[in-house]
């Protein structure tokens, strides 16, 4: 099992749509997660960390279930500005090692 | 504020030469990081600090070094360039590892002739 695994995309969603990814990780220990955005090759930017069971900002939910060990990201209303690609971060897995998940695509149609 | 400053943006290389990138960070950041991503591939990780004078291979350290002098500056080198080393670099910095998300210079675009 991968340490990090992310739901392979890519999305095609109408604007409006709402749209979850899923994300599940192998190191039972870890305590904190994040989603970065990244846009068409450019840095990945923070878009919400999760340190208890979720946390919310504006149309983006991210839920963490640790008995099954994974994160979600819910992206509500989605807008044509959503569209990027949304990476899973597991600090510290597998001892001082952060890994990213490989990424999902999301595209937001008109 | 400066963040995390990598340069060049962009480079071209011939094979067998050898170049250092550049990775500065002013927000006292202990942890540093360097990755690389390769056309629709996520982020791999080539080798990181967790403070100055302490290294660490990642998942493909091959044909790379680094050091750590200085808290501010983790630079990469490459030691002999090869065409499968074509690829965007990014440096990332946080205060530690465990429990703080990493801020990411804008990266390096590195081609291998």
């Amino acid at each position: 099992r991968k340490e990090v695994e992310q739901d392979p995309g890519p999305f095609n969603v109408p604007e409006g749509a709402t749209v979850a990814f899923n994300c599940t990780y192998s190191n039972s220990a870890s305590q904190s997660f994040f989603w970065y955005r990244q846009d068409c090759r450019k840095e990945p930017k923070l878009l919400m960390s999760v340190y208890s069971s979720g946390n919310e900002d504006g149309r983006f939910t991210a839920q963490l279930n640790r008995a099954s060990q994974y994160i979600s990201l819910l992206i509500r209303d989605s807008k044509l500005s959503d569209s990027a690609t949304y990476l899973c971060v597991v600090p510290n897995t597998g001892g001082f090692k952060t890994i990213f998940g490989a990424g999902t695509r999301l595209f937001v149609k008109a | 504020n400066a963040g995390v400053t990598q340069t060049p943006k962009f480079q071209v290389l011939k094979t067998g030469q050898s170049m250092t990138l550049q990775c500065a960070q002013d927000m006292n950041h202990e942890y540093m990081s360097w990755y690389r991503q390769d056309p629709g591939m996520g982020l791999r990780l080539i080798h990181y600090s967790v403070g100055a004078g302490i290294t660490d291979q990642g998942e493909v350290p091959n044909g790379y070094n680094v050091s750590r002098s200085t808290t501010e500056d983790f630079p990469l080198r490459l030691l002999s360039a090869a065409p499968s080393q074509t690829s965007v670099y990014f440096c990332a910095s946080s205060y530690s590892n465990r429990d703080q998300p990493q801020h990411f210079g804008d990266g390096t675009r590195l081609s291998i002739l």
